[in-house]
């Protein structure tokens, strides 16, 4: 089946580690997004990719880094420096610029 | 600074019970609004609305956009407790067509 699969649905980060998140799609899309989500809120833009090697910095970016080495794959590593991290990740993404974005099933970050 | 608001941000109904939710934007670069059902996981498509005053309609939702007042609405009729979720609303704008979400709309559909 064709989607978007984010692993892992649950990670644990000790201080001072980074962590990294996986989205992987089989859709042959070229555009890939990450969001963060916190409780109550909408969902913050961190970085997105419209093509392979090449990606542009979001709303909040400060913290994490990705790479975009396959048009499949987009991870996310949250450093150190992201003194906040407990959130709900969300990866994205979409066709053609002008059709809906969808979402894998996100990950749940969680400081021990 | 883009900007979505969505309101109210909370709401309980009976089932039966029609709904309408609102959403407000100003987003520059402005392309298209679109609204999503997040049920605990991943945000789910309804509907993306590009031309003004032309309602979307899928079963018991419709949606609609007003492009001059900048803002549009969901509406749910004959609503079920499968509708208890929270609704986003996002502004598509840019060339790299970035989604401005609001805070979402969160739908208690009591039996």
């Amino acid at each position: 089946d064709g989607g978007i699969t984010q692993s892992p649905k649950y990670l644990f980060r000790k201080e001072g580690q980074n962590v990294t998140l996986s989205c992987e799609q089989n859709l042959n899309h070229d555009a890939m997004y990450w969001y963060r989500q916190d409780p109550g809120q909408g969902l913050r833009l961190i970085y997105y990719s419209q093509i392979v090697n090449d990606f542009q910095k979001g709303d909040i970016a400060e913290g994490y880094s990705v790479s975009r080495e396959k048009k499949e794959s987009f991870p996310l590593t949250v450093t150190s420096a992201q003194k906040n991290p407990t959130a709900f990740y969300l990866c994205a993404s979409r066709t053609t610029p002008d059709q809906p974005q969808h979402f894998g099933d996100g990950t749940r970050l969680s400081i021990l | 600074e883009d900007k979505v608001v969505q309101s109210p941000l909370s709401l309980v109904v009976h089932e039966g019970d029609t709904v309408t939710l609102n959403c407000s934007y100003e987003v520059t670069n402005f392309r298209s609004l679109l609204w999503y059902k997040q049920e605990k996981k991943a945000p789910t498509f309804l509907f993306m609305l590009t031309s003004s005053g032309i309602e979307k309609k899928s079963g018991r939702l419709s949606s609609i956009l007003d492009k001059k007042e900048l803002f549009s609405i969901l509406n749910i009729t004959a609503t079920q407790t499968g509708d208890s979720a929270v609704y986003l609303c996002a502004g598509l704008a840019g060339s790299a067509r970035q989604l401005t979400f609001g805070s979402g709309t969160q739908l208690t559909v009591l039996p």
